[in-house]
């Protein structure tokens, strides 16, 4: 069954100590991971995919990277408005509900200035 | 602005009201996805519509349908409600290529007494 974890649940940083956030996942044949924000009340918004081990995409003080049973998604030195839940979710290759995104549960990041 | 409108914002139903949740995009997607998000258990796909014309049922089905009015319309119904429908429900669209990933909508929030 295709999975997707995600650690810690919630993790709180002080403006400038960099973390990671952690995607463990299951797949029967990976087509594409996917990393969103959700800002409270409001819908997730697309950051990245990554598609084959050893990728990696950046954005801002966000970086991803990909391997063949996780991804990370690297806080570098952030700030208080990095503050959000991020949700990992991940696409199989095949067609119908196959190709669906599962996502994980979320890692809520809160940064204190 | 471009994107994914969904209304109602909140709503209170009473146990077996009926309701209809709707959902419009403005980017020429062509699939179009309803998801339901709880405390502790993440995003679940209800149903989805890879394209106008055709519906599929995700992971959690029961008590919904849907219906693809057009291109730009997806609307979920509830046809009586159950306290268990307590949920804030998100619609997204897609293009249908991966790399972009899917666009949210706001959500609505839910709550069945």
């Amino acid at each position: 069954e295709d999975q997707v974890t995600q650690s810690p649940e919630a993790l709180r940083l002080q403006e400038g100590e960099s973390s990671s956030l952690n995607c463990s996942y299951t797949v029967s044949g990976l087509r594409g991971l996917f990393w969103y924000r959700q800002d409270p009340g409001k819908g997730p918004e697309f950051l990245f995919t990554l598609y084959s081990a050893g990728e990696e995409k950046e954005k801002e003080r966000l970086k991803a990277t990909l391997t063949k049973k996780e991804s990370f998604l690297h806080i570098t030195a952030p700030k208080p408005e990095d503050s959000a839940t991020y949700l990992c979710a991940v696409q199989a290759l095949g067609g119908g509900s196959q190709g669906n995104l599962i996502f994980g549960k979320g890692t809520k990041l809160s940064v204190k200035p | 602005n471009a994107g994914v409108t969904q209304t109602p914002k909140f709503q209170v139903l009473k146990t077996g009201q009926s309701m209809t949740l709707q959902c419009a995009q403005d980017m020429n997607h062509n699939s179009m996805y309803w998801y339901r998000q709880d405390p502790g258990m993440g995003l679940r796909l209800i149903y989805y519509s890879a394209s106008e014309g055709t519906t599929d049922k995700g992971e959690v089905p029961n008590g919904y349908n849907v219906s693809r009015l057009n291109k730009r319309e997806f609307s979920l119904r509830l046809e009586s409600a159950a306290p268990s429908q307590t949920s804030v429900y998100f619609c997204a669209s897609s293009v249908g290529t991966i790399d972009v990933g899917y666009t949210f909508g706001s959500g609505t929030r839910l709550t069945v007494v």
